[in-house]
């Protein structure tokens, strides 16, 4: 079966630096999919990014990237250039094709943007 | 369109009550889920259907049933609520299913909080 960690319960970052959160899995799939959510206080849920496993280039959305480790099997999320309004909860999640779409998701690391 | 819909968003119930929580969505999506979120648990997925008709189960379901008459709508009922299942329950589409489904991420609902005492 597959699992999720992430090991960073909770996290902070001072506005407008930098910060990395870990996300770790454990499958025996080759090709499969991976995912960031964001949960802010406002509880919904949103996709921050996504990367498939047999694409080497690690993805990139604006002010979010990820380091796609495949052999490591390592999913982290950078966040540059960090906003108040990136207070939230990041939830890491795992894919597998021909899962109907069913994600795995990780505990979730809570993230804190100071001013 | 409205998205993902659901009803309540809060509920509280006694030991033993029964409910049902309801899931619209108006994007004619395949693929539906029930996911609940614990405190240090994340999101664990409870029942799944992919298509009218046609359900299954996830990580968790046990103490919870669904349905899938139509597209639309995809009720999960608790039929004998206990405090393990004070939650937070959260309502997923997409719209197909499979492989493909990376291509077409999930909407979320903004989910029912439900206290059971």
């Amino acid at each position: 079966a597959q699992t999720v960690t992430q090991s960073q319960p909770e996290m902070s970052v001072q506005e407008a630096e930098t910060v990395t959160l870990s996300c770790t899995y454990d499958t025996s799939e080759n090709n499969y999919y991976l995912f960031w959510y964001k949960q802010p206080p406002s509880r919904q849920m949103i996709l921050v990014i996504r990367q498939e496993a047999y694409k080497q280039q690690n993805a990139t959305e604006n002010r979010f990237s990820v380091n796609f480790q495949k052999a490591a099997k390592s999913f982290s999320l950078k966040i540059s250039d960090s906003q108040l309004g990136d207070t939230a909860m990041y939830f890491c999640a795992f894919m597998k094709p021909g899962s109907q779409g069913n994600l795995i998701f990780g505990k979730g690391t809570k993230l804190s943007v100071k001013p | 369109n409205a998205g993902v819909t659901q009803t309540p968003k809060f509920q509280v119930l006694k030991t033993g009550q029964s409910m049902t929580l309801q899931c619209a969505q108006d994007m004619n999506h395949e693929y539906m889920s029930w996911y609940r979120q614990d405190p240090g648990m994340g999101l664990r997925l409870i029942h799944y259907s992919v298509g009218a008709g046609i359900t299954d189960q996830g990580e968790v379901p046990n103490g919870y049933n669904v349905s899938r008459s139509t597209t639309e709508d995809f009720p999960l009922r608790l039929l004998s609520a206990a405090p393990s299942q004070t939650s937070v329950y959260f309502c997923a589409s997409s719209l197909t299913t499979g492989r493909s489904s990376y291509n077409s991420p999930l909407h979320f609902g903004n989910g029912t909080r439900l206290t059971v005492t």
